[in-house]
């Protein structure tokens, strides 16, 4: 069984910090690699999609990708309240005709 | 808008019934999925089509059947077979396969009592 694995948290940093999420996978075939933000009682949202090794950046949010260590990792900068949430890691899968999702890291943004 | 959408947002039912999801998209993707999450959990894949008339089982397959029979709709039966069917069930798609970004629909929280 193909695993995409994240620590459940909860990861408590104070507004304005560097929140850093990681994400580990074992198939070594995965080329494309997502990061969704989960509210409470809603569906994940897409914040950012990676495909490459190394950084990509979109505002406040930096992914990286770790093909040779098999790890993708999520920076959010200047953490905001509003960036509470559950993180879903998730790799494609199976041949790319699917997606893998860990179970999520929790982050919780103190004031 | 462009968007996927699914009906009804909360679903109640007697142990024992079957009971249909709904999932409609207007993206034009060739992709659609479905997944179930329970508290505290990740993301489950139940089935999922890539293509009209085609559809493939996922993780948890037991107890679920489904029909791809226009690109824009994917329904999702939970039958009675299912032992543990109350949990929150998403729709997602993508333009096609897994190396795609998926886009999720706002979910049907399903509770059978």
């Amino acid at each position: 069984q193909k695993e995409v694995e994240q620590n459940s948290g909860p990861l408590s940093v104070p507004e304005g910090a560097i929140a850093s999420l990681n994400c580990t996978y074992s198939d070594r075939g995965s080329q494309s690699f997502f990061w969704y933000r989960q509210y409470s009682g809603k569906s994940p949202e897409l914040i950012m999609s990676i495909y490459s090794n190394g950084d990509k950046e979109d505002g406040r949010f930096t992914a990286q990708l770790n093909k040779a260590s098999q790890y993708v990792s999520l920076l959010i900068r200047d953490s905001q309240p509003s960036d509470s949430a559950t993180y879903l890691c998730a790799g494609d899968s199976g041949g790319y005709q699917k997606v893998t999702f860990g179970t999520g890291t929790k982050l919780q943004v103190i004031p | 808008d462009g968007g996927i959408t699914q009906s009804p947002k909360y679903l109640f039912r007697k142990e024992g019934q079957n009971v249909t999801l709904s999932c409609e998209q207007n993206l034009n993707h060739d992709a659609m999925y479905w997944y179930r999450q329970d508290p505290g959990q990740g993301l489950r894949l139940i089935y999922y089509s890539q293509i009209v008339n085609d559809f493939q089982k996922g993780d948890i397959a037991e107890g679920y059947s489904v029909s791809r029979e226009k690109k824009e709709s994917f329904p999702l039966t939970v039958t009675s077979a299912q032992k543990n069917p109350t949990a929150f069930y998403l729709c997602a798609s993508s333009i096609s396969g897994g190396q795609y970004e998926q886009y999720f629909g706002p979910g049907t929280r399903l509770t059978v009592t």
